[in-house]
């Protein structure tokens, strides 16, 4: 069975500094990976997504994620954040075997200025 | 475009009473899903139904029942509320399961007494 681990509950950041929120997770198949973005009082909106071909995958409002298999890792970057980004993100695994999306349990994203 | 539309967006109810959370997409999508999101643990999948006469357990089900009315609706039934059901519920859904993205409702917010 799929599962996924987000390590930070919280990351604290100055604005235009750069970020990175870090996921991993673990399945026996190939896997689907994707970033969730949820503002307060809203449901959550996709970020990016990893399905196939290039491991770099770009996404909405700057943010970016590396697929790396060796590590089973699928960490967020974004080079410089606003305070707009402050929210929580949730990172999400798939697989072929499966309809079923698996979320972590979230990183809350605070940007300072 | 409504997208995916839940009711109520809140409700209080005392132990032991029941309610149906209703849902319903207007995306044509083949997939839908029911989750609740609890402070520190992420979105939990509670049930799903990968298309249309179809619904499968998630990850915790007890307690719920769920009906896929049609392809548009898909309701989640408390049939005795306890204590422990406060959270905040979303229906997402997808055209189908493993590598599409889901689009969320905005929830709704349940407490029980």
């Amino acid at each position: 069975a799929q599962s996924v681990t987000q390590l930070d509950s919280q990351v604290p950041v100055f604005e235009e500094a750069p970020v990175e929120l870090r996921c991993n997770y673990s399945s026996s198949v190939s896997v689907y990976l994707f970033w969730y973005v949820q503002y307060p009082n809203q449901g959550l909106q996709l970020l990016l997504k990893y399905l196939s071909g290039s491991t770099l995958v770009k996404g909405i409002n700057g943010f970016e994620a590396e697929f790396n298999k060796s590590q089973t890792s699928f960490h967020l970057r974004k080079p410089s954040v606003h305070i707009s980004d402050t929210a929580e993100y949730f990172c999400a695994v798939s697989d072929s075997n499966t309809d079923k999306l698996i979320f972590g349990t979230g990183t809350r994203l605070q940007v300072f200025p | 475009n409504a997208g995916v539309t839940q009711t109520p967006k809140f409700q209080v109810l005392k132990t032991g009473q029941s309610m149906t959370l209703q849902c319903a997409q207007d995306m044509n999508h083949n997939s839908m899903y029911w989750y609740r999101q609890d402070p520190g643990m992420g979105l939990r999948l509670i049930y799903y139904s990968a298309s249309e006469g179809t619904t499968d357990k998630g990850e915790v089900p007890n307690g719920y029942n769920v009906s896929r009315l049609n392809k548009r609706e898909f309701s989640l039934r408390l049939e005795s509320a306890a204590p422990s059901q406060t959270s905040v519920y979303f229906c997402a859904s997808s055209p189908t399961g493993q590598n599409s993205p889901l689009h969320f409702g905005n929830g709704t917010r349940l407490t029980v007494t």
